[in-house]
């Protein structure tokens, strides 16, 4: 059974650029949830996605930043116009049964803003 | 929002040393994990442990929800073992994980 995947695993962008971050759930999750750890710092919750729907946004920035989780293909998450400050690890989980349901990351994307 | 601390922020031990993590909490929960950050960057789930006491390996913890602090126990360390402990924790009617700072670990041969 495979894990949470993600990629790229490291993406390198210029200022103003568009970055997308690609998140393949375990098989038989259908919850997503997004995280983002800066350098030196624990994870911080950023937004929480079932099939077609965003549950909790709450954690996103409310500009420059968007998520989906289509009913067909991967979770993304959308940065346009990224700024140096957007460098980060972002991880993705995936969990089974919702927030309650024990959640399982994958291996992050190390997004770097020239 | 919900509060987590974790201690000690920072540890150093010798191949063989036994040692306790401590994670407290602010408020109710329903869900508490335990992960390990290797120098890779990788989070692996270590314990799902709303409540109680599990073990695995040379590894174990116990939650004790009503007093609001998980523990985190590691045996017989190895230098394999190195890295960042997090304690992350899901309050009651939240949607989110909260996690901790977490421990940094080194582990010398």
């Amino acid at each position: 059974n495979a894990g949470v995947m993600q990629n790229p695993r490291h993406l390198v962008r210029r200022r103003g650029q568009e970055a997308r971050l690609r998140c393949s759930p375990m098989k038989g999750h259908s919850h997503v949830y997004w995280y983002r750890q800066l350098p030196e710092e624990g994870l911080k919750f950023m937004v929480y996605l079932q099939k077609e729907n965003i549950i909790d946004e709450s954690g996103m920035p409310k500009e420059r930043f968007s998520a989906e989780f289509p009913k067909e293909g991967p979770s993304i998450l959308r940065i346009q116009q990224v700024v140096r400050g957007d460098s980060a690890a972002y991880f993705c989980a995936s969990g089974r049964a919702g927030a309650l349901d024990e959640q399982f990351f994958g291996p992050g994307t190390r997004l770097t803003v020239l | 929002g919900i509060q987590v601390e974790q201690s000690p922020p920072d540890l150093i031990l010798q191949e063989g040393a036994n040692s306790t993590l401590r994670c407290n909490f602010s408020d109710s929960v329903n869900n508490l994990q335990w992960f390990h950050q290797n120098p890779w960057g990788q989070l692996i789930n270590l314990f799902y442990i709303p409540s109680g006491t599990k073990q695995n390996g040379r590894l174990s913890a116990t939650t004790v929800a009503t007093e609001r602090y998980s523990l985190l126990y590691i045996s017989s360390s190895q230098t394999t073992d190195s890295g960042v402990y997090f304690c992350a924790v899901l309050k009651t009617s939240g949607s989110r994980l909260t996690f901790g700072e977490g421990t940094q670990l080194t582990v010398n041969p």
